[in-house]
């Protein structure tokens, strides 16, 4: 397998525009979670969903924020409209279970800067 | 809520050194605790995973170890190289929660 895929690897947009984050998860796992990651709070969970629903997205900042996974392979994080301070590295990813003995596995981020 | 903190924030040794990073935690009902390495501009890589009824878990020059009840864990890395400079980060479970501390940046000297 190819390991969790995220896109695009680094965007830079305007305040104000509006922003989607893609990723794909690793085929046959079930769940699905997003991250960012910031100098000043570290890594953070936003969301994350078990087959293809949100289970907890209590760390979702604002309403500018929403996740969507419309099938088993596909998941998107969209900002909008877009702010200076959620310039950040947005990770996805994914786990076969919630067992004690399943890890997940990282994509390798979106650097996201809002100007 | 759960808070994980990481100590040191950074460190540097030369090549060779055996070292410890130390990971705390301050509420001792978890499900696990992993070790995770970032290389700069990419994703974390799991390196270790402890579940909470273990004490100890080994890869290759690597062995962290899990005290419960003093919310600690720490991360011991043998004869450490060049390619060992990276974050190391540890990440608490508890259930369906992921918290991770801020990370210690290691820097191995050649």
């Amino acid at each position: 397998d190819a390991g969790v895929i995220q896109s695009p690897r680094h965007e830079v947009t305007e305040m104000g525009q509006e922003v989607t984050l893609r990723c794909k998860p690793i085929s046959g796992h079930d769940y699905l979670f997003w991250y960012r990651q910031t100098m000043m709070r570290g890594l953070e969970l936003l969301i994350y969903f078990n087959n293809n629903v949100p289970i907890d997205d209590s760390g979702m900042p604002e309403d500018r924020f929403s996740a969507k996974m419309p099938n088993a392979s596909f998941s998107t994080l969209k900002i909008q409209p877009s702010e200076p301070r959620d310039s950040a590295v947005y990770f996805c990813a994914s786990t076969f279970g919630l067992a004690v003995g399943d890890t997940q596995y990282f994509g390798p981020g979106t650097r996201l800067t809002v100007l | 809520k759960q808070e994980v903190t990481q100590i040191p924030a950074a460190l540097s040794v030369p090549e060779g050194e055996n070292l410890v990073l130390n990971c705390s935690f301050t509420d001792s009902a978890i499900y696990n605790l992993q070790w995770f390495r970032q290389d700069p501009g990419k994703g974390l890589t799991s390196l270790l995973l402890i579940q909470s009824s273990q004490r100890e878990q080994t890869s290759g020059r690597l062995n962290a170890s899990l005290d419960k009840s003093s919310g600690r864990s720490t991360l011991y890395i043998a004869a450490s190289q060049p390619g060992d400079s990276a974050t190391y980060l540890c990440a608490v479970r508890d259930f369906n929660k992921f918290y991770f501390g801020s990370g210690t940046k290691l820097n191995v000297k050649p």
